[in-house]
């Protein structure tokens, strides 16, 4: 998994409760992206970051706050989950040269469920 | 926006065929594209990708082909083995001078049985 660690791997949590998901890698590279895949939706992004500190809403960012404050570390909180956001969850990297065009590699995933 | 689609949600090979996934794109400026395997539980897997300047690229076993005219491309995995069964999706980066964004398929299940 190009040296991406997600963590927690599996969350149950219940309505209200905030959540962190956090993404770790080792491999220096610039961009961090979350996503989540659902049945019939594929993967859509949540947010990203090009920088530490640097972050920016993806396409589905409603409800989800993200922080970086390490170039290794990208953190996705929802602030307060509800039962839509039971999902996977997924980290990717991208870029020592730059995120468009670059490859993105994926996390293991961390699957979540809001009761 | 990006639409990506994909012809045939499962294909079922026997192990030693050639496989073909396919997918179709819409927005005539994507520059990049890539084909990713997830097996079950776990994350994309990185197969494979292509840029718009080219039509052909081989790697091992994998061969992506890139049709700019019919905004088309495919998956070909020769000699197909039961380890490649699993989700393949296609992921298409849109052009422009901003930020762009990957934009995945919604995968086809390839079954190989043996």
């Amino acid at each position: 998994d190009a040296g991406i660690t997600q963590s927690p791997r599996h969350k149950v949590t219940e309505t209200g409760t905030p959540v962190t998901l956090r993404c770790h890698q080792t491999e220096n590279h610039r961009y961090m992206y979350w996503y989540r895949q659902d049945p019939g939706h594929g993967l859509r992004l949540i947010h990203y970051s090009y920088g530490v500190k640097d972050t920016d809403k993806g396409e589905v960012s409603d409800g989800y706050s993200v922080s970086r404050s390490k170039t290794e570390d990208f953190l996705l909180t929802l602030e307060s989950a509800t039962s839509s956001q039971t999902s996977v969850y997924f980290c990717a990297i991208s870029g020592i040269a730059g995120g468009r065009g670059d490859t993105q590699y994926f996390g293991p995933g961390t699957r979540l469920t809001v009761l | 926006g990006e639409s990506v689609g994909l012809h045939l949600p499962t294909l079922s090979v026997q192990e030693g065929d050639n496989s073909i996934i396919n997918c179709a794109y819409s927005n005539s400026a994507s520059d990049y594209f890539i084909w990713y395997k997830q097996e079950s539980g776990k994350g994309p897997q990185f197969i494979i990708d292509i840029r718009s300047n080219m039509d052909k690229r081989q790697g091992q076993r994998v061969t992506v082909l890139l049709n700019k005219t019919v905004k088309h491309l495919s998956l070909q995995i020769a000699a197909t083995q039961p380890g490649d069964s699993a989700v393949y999706f296609c992921a298409v980066w849109a052009g422009g001078t901003s930020y762009g964004k990957l934009t995945f398929g919604q995968g086809t299940i390839l079954t190989v049985h043996p």
